[in-house]
């Protein structure tokens, strides 16, 4: 069964540097893309990117491109969403999520618990 | 604004069928057959519904069901039930990047 569990809650203030991350198990880690999916209090989804852990290329979302950076440990099975400074509109859930494998399309049939990111003065 | 446009509520009674739609444009509904409905349960992630407009995921009800006319997707539900409560969000792939998803849906049981 595959399992992706995420880090903890952290609370930061602005300007802050944060990498969270998110361990998958059950399946072949570098063989399937995984990224990860923006859930800001109260609203909808937002795809922000993801990576394939074998070669570590990443795809962006235009409106996350140079905001943040995804990277991926194949030897730990554990992707990383990270930012270099925090703004009060970081604070979300973010959700670590496993592409589905064997079409163009890109669905997610496994997610993460979610990290809430809180970032507060 | 999402570029996907979803109802913010609707609502049925149990036993009841109802319908959530999906309105995207020529770009991505329109042209592509990779819309996908996802149902979130306040406090939990996610859970993958309906992939390639009308198919289920191993696991999911066959009272979950989906389709697509012109630009606008659709997931039905039928035969109402209070665990169906939650929040439904459609996406799909565009050109501009590989997926978007709607704004979300509200669904009540009454």
């Amino acid at each position: 069964e595959v399992h992706l569990v995420q880090s903890g809650a952290e609370v930061k203030k602005p300007g802050d540097s944060l990498k969270i991350s998110c361990k998958a198990s059950g399946y072949s880690f570098s063989t399937s893309y995984i990224g990860w999916v923006r859930q800001m209090p109260g609203t909808g989804l937002e795809w922000m990117g993801m990576i394939w852990p074998d070669d570590s290329q990443t795809i962006y979302s235009p409106s996350f491109q140079g905001q943040v950076t995804i990277s991926a440990d194949k030897s730990m099975a554990t992707a990383y969403l990270q930012w270099t400074s925090l703004e009060a509109s970081d604070s979300a859930i973010y959700y670590c999520v496993r592409r589905v494998k064997g079409t163009d399309a890109v669905y997610f049939d496994s997610w993460g618990q979610g990290t809430l990111v809180t970032v507060s003065s | 604004q999402s570029a996907l446009i979803q109802p913010a509520s609707v609502s049925g009674s149990p036993g009841q069928s109802i319908t959530i739609s999906c309105t995207g444009s020529s770009s991505d509904i329109g042209i592509y057959n990779y819309v996908s409905w996802y149902q979130q349960h306040p406090g939990r992630a996610p859970k993958l519904m309906i992939y390639d407009v009308s198919n289920r995921p191993s696991g999911v009800s066959d009272r979950f069901s989906g389709s697509k006319s012109g630009n606008t997707a659709s997931l039905i539900i039928s035969g109402l039930q209070a665990e169906d409560e939650a929040n439904y969000y459609c996406s799909s792939y565009t050109p501009t990047t590989p997926v978007v998803f709607g704004g979300g849906t509200s669904l009540a049981v009454l």
